[in-house]
C-alpha cells in the first residue's frame, strides 16, 4: 500500500512550542499534501509540496520533503491551542490519476 | 464560494433502507471525490469522478453506488447497507490539472450509522 506512515501516533506539547511531525512513503510521487482535522469535521488543505521542492514555508508552518528517503516532515512554530487537531500527510504516486492517498495522522494537542 | 456542501450531516438508517448522501460545489471544479473515515483513521478513497465520468472505484461493494448528475453534485446512493458501513463519508473536489491532483477541498462530511 501507499498510505503513509506517520509519527508520531500523538503528539502533546505545550503552547508556544515547536511541534514536527513525520511521513514516509513507499513509492515514487507527484506531490505530498499536508491536511488538518478537527476532530469529526472535513479536512482543510495545509500546504502542498512537489517532488521536485526541496522545503516550503506558509506562515507558521514549514514542510520539508526528502525524495531519496521518501519521507516529508511538517514542523508548526509557535503553537497555539487552536493548533490541536490531526494533521495527515496525503501523497499522489506518480501516474496515479487523481487518486490522494492519506497517511496514518498524527493527533496533535497543544495545551495552554 | 470556496465550500464544499455535504447533506446531510447525520443519517441513521437501517439494514434495509435506501438512502443518498449528497455533494455540490460551485468552485467549477471538475473533479470530485467520496472518502470514508472511521474513528481515528485515515480517510480512505471510494470514488473518483473526473469530468462527469467515473475515473476510479477503489472495489467498493456495490451498496454504494456514486452518481455524478453535472460539473457541480455528487451523489453517493446507499442500500443494503451493514453496521459496519457506519463512518463519516467525506465529499472532496480539486481544480481542473491533467497532470496531477492538487489540493483537494473537502465538504464537512455526512456522518451515517447503520444500525
Amino acid at each position: 500500500s501507499q498510505q503513509g506512515e506517520e509519527d508520531p501516533q500523538a503528539l502533546s506539547i505545550q503552547e508556544g512550542e515547536n511541534a514536527t511531525m513525520n511521513c514516509s512513503y513507499k513509492t515514487s510521487i507527484n506531490n505530498l499534501q499536508w491536511y488538518r482535522q478537527n476532530s469529526g469535521r472535513g479536512l482543510v488543505h495545509l500546504i502542498l509540496i512537489r517532488s521536485n521542492e526541496r522545503e516550503k514555508h506558509s506562515g507558521r508552518l514549514r514542510v520539508t520533503l526528502d525524495t531519496s528517503k521518501k519521507s516529508s516532515s511538517l514542523l508548526i512554530t509557535a503553537s497555539r491551542a487552536a493548533d490541536t487537531a490531526s494533521y495527515f500527510c496525503a501523497t499522489e504516486v506518480t501516474g496515479g490519476g487523481n487518486k490522494l492517498t492519506f497517511g496514518t495522522g498524527t493527533q496533535l494537542k497543544v495545551e495552554l | 464560494d470556496t465550500e464544499v456542501t455535504q447533506t446531510p450531516k447525520h443519517l441513521v438508517m437501517g439494514m434495509t433502507n435506501k438512502k443518498s448522501l449528497k455533494c455540490e460545489q460551485h468552485m467549477g471544479h471538475r473533479a470530485m471525490y467520496w472518502y470514508k473515515q472511521k474513528a481515528k483513521k485515515p480517510p480512505e478513497l471510494m470514488f473518483v469522478y473526473s469530468y462527469e465520468k467515473l475515473s476510479i472505484n477503489e472495489s467498493v461493494p456495490s451498496r454504494f453506488s456514486p452518481e455524478c448528475p453535472n460539473s457541480s453534485l455528487l451523489n453517493l446512493h446507499l442500500h443494503a447497507l451493514q453496521p459496519e458501513d457506519s463512518a463519516l463519508y467525506l465529499c472532496a473536489s480539486s481544480p481542473p490539472n491533467t497532470r496531477n491532483t492538487g489540493e483537494l477541498f473537502f465538504g464537512e462530511g455526512s456522518r451515517l450509522t447503520v444500525l
